[in-house]
């Protein structure tokens, strides 16, 4: 898979937008950017994915740069349920399967 | 629609003793994974299956974990001998496609404590 890095952690306050970046500048043309969550003792849960546009959900929004070297997701309105270990992929094709790297965990503070 | 289903939720056993992980993916997914989580090591992905059919297994530890598939709606990894090193949490997930394009499901996780 095509390496991603994305911060250790960060908080941001209840009510306030969460953005998360990650870099991915050896990523190729035809890959996307995947994000999923993991809350404490539970599974990963698909959150986004983009190729080039920015792409918005009901869950987050992911801003891709034009050169597509980084992307940040977007939690617009971050609550306590948001705390979690978010996680930045970029899947090679080939393979069909994802890497979990670390990712990033997110504190939500009241 | 259920999600993934995992039994048991938590098991406890000694070493030495086999251990059945069991998993029912969601009803039409056709492609599941066994992945295994630690605080050292993250999450790994173990095996995947696509029609049943195993499809890349490089990350089984050793010959000591097998998985199998028999049928689209149920499938088993087992461990055995287990050895303590084995304790982690099991996650097994599903996919509709056979293409990373398609979202991944999880279910809850076997808590493995092998003593």
């Amino acid at each position: 898979d095509a390496k991603t890095t994305q911060p250790t952690s960060m908080d941001c306050a209840e009510g306030r937008a969460a953005n998360l970046p990650c870099n991915h500048s050896t990523i190729s043309g035809n890959e996307y950017v995947y994000w999923y969550r993991q809350i404490h003792s539970q599974g990963p849960q698909y959150i986004i994915h983009g190729l080039k546009n920015n792409e918005t959900n009901e869950m987050a929004s992911l801003i891709i740069t034009e050169d597509r070297k980084s992307s940040t997701l977007i939690l617009p309105h971050a609550t306590l349920r948001d705390t979690a270990v978010y996680y930045c992929i970029v899947p090679t094709g080939a393979n069909s399967k994802l890497t979990f790297g670390k990712g990033i965990t997110l504190s939500v503070r009241p | 629609d259920a999600g993934v289903i995992q039994s048991p939720r938590h098991e406890v056993t000694e070493m030495g003793q086999e251990v059945t992980l069991r998993c029912k993916p969601i009803s039409g997914h056709n492609s599941l994974f066994w992945y295994r989580q630690t605080m050292m090591r993250g999450l790994e992905l173990l095996i995947y299956f696509n029609n049943n059919v195993p499809i890349d297994d490089s990350g089984m530890p050793e010959d000591r974990f097998s998985a199998k598939m028999p049928n689209a709606s149920f499938s088993t990894l087992k461990i055995q001998p287990s050895e303590p090193r084995d304790s982690a949490v099991y996650f097994c997930a599903s996919r509709r496609g056979g293409t990373v394009l398609e979202t991944q499901y999880f279910g809850p996780g076997t808590r493995l404590l092998v003593l």
